[in-house]
C-alpha cells in the first residue's frame, strides 16, 4: 500500500502565472484536505472533499484558488494569477472518515512553490 | 478563533531523558487530538491520536490529554538523537466557516543533544 502521493514536489514559477498540483490520496481513504504551511508555521486547513464533493473552504481560500476531486479519486489544486505571498508548502492528506481513529489524517510529501 | 497554542521552543533534552511537549487549545467542545512529527523539508508524520482523557503508550510514546484543563502533552522516553524535530499539535474542530478541519499549533523545536 502507497500513501498519499503529490506532484511536483516543487514548483518555481514568476509572479502572474498559473500553476496546479495534484494528490492521489490511500486508495481506501474518502477524506481529502489541502493545507498551506509557512515557515515556522503549522499548517493552515484550506479545503476538503468527501469523496468527489467539496465540503467546506477556508476563509484563507481566495477566489484565485480551486480544487476539485473528479471521481472522488485525485485531487487537483489550482493557483490562478500566483502573487509571491502564495509562496509555500501545500499539503494533501486523506482519512479514511470523520469519527475516531478514521479522523486520523496522513500527509503526502507536499508540493513547494516559489513564486518569483 | 479557535486556538492551540504550544511552546516554540527550542527544548534541549540529553539522549536517553524524558522529552515533555505539552499543548493547550481553546475549544472545550474538541474531541479529537494528534500529534505529529515534523522534520526539517518534510510534511508532518503522525505519531499519536487521543480521544479520551488519561494517557495512551506506543512505544517510546505517551499522549496525555486532561479536557477539563484543555491540555494534551505528549512524552517521549529515552530520547534519541533522531527524535530532534518540530512536534506539532493538532486539534479537530469544528467552524462554522470550514466545518470539520484540523487546527494545528506552531509546532515545538526538539533537540536531543547526544
Amino acid at each position: 500500500d502507497t500513501g498519499v502521493s503529490q506532484d511536483p514536489r516543487h514548483k518555481i514559477t514568476k509572479r502572474g502565472q498559473n500553476v496546479t498540483f495534484r494528490c492521489d490520496p490511500i486508495s481506501e481513504h474518502n477524506r481529502l484536505y489541502w493545507y498551506r504551511q509557512t515557515l515556522g508555521q503549522g499548517p493552515e486547513f484550506l479545503t476538503y472533499f468527501q469523496n468527489e464533493a467539496q465540503l467546506e473552504k477556508s476563509r484563507l481560500l481566495s477566489d484565485r484558488f480551486s480544487a476539485e476531486r473528479p471521481k472522488g479519486s485525485f485531487s487537483t489544486l489550482e493557483i490562478q494569477r500566483t502573487e509571491q505571498g502564495d509562496s509555500a508548502m501545500y499539503l494533501c492528506a486523506s482519512s479514511l472518515g470523520s469519527s475516531g481513529n478514521y479522523n486520523e489524517q496522513f500527509f503526502g510529501p507536499g508540493t513547494r512553490l516559489t513564486v518569483l | 478563533q479557535k486556538e492551540v497554542e504550544q511552546n516554540s521552543g527550542p527544548l534541549s533534552v540529553p539522549e536517553g531523558a524524558i522529552a515533555s511537549l505539552n499543548c493547550t487549545y481553546s475549544d472545550r467542545g474538541s474531541q479529537s487530538f494528534f500529534w505529529y512529527r515534523q522534520y526539517s523539508g518534510k510534511s508532518p508524520e503522525l505519531i499519536m491520536s487521543i480521544y479520551s482523557n488519561g494517557d495512551k503508550e506506543d512505544g517510546r510514546f505517551t499522549a496525555q490529554l486532561n479536557k477539563a484543563s484543555q491540555y494534551v502533552s505528549l512524552l517521549i522516553r529515552d530520547s534519541q538523537p533522531s527524535d530532534s524535530a518540530t512536534y506539532l499539535c493538532a486539534v479537530l474542530v469544528w467552524d462554522s466557516n470550514s466545518g470539520y478541519a484540523l487546527n494545528f499549533g506552531k509546532g515545538t523545536s526538539l533537540l536531543v543533544t547526544p
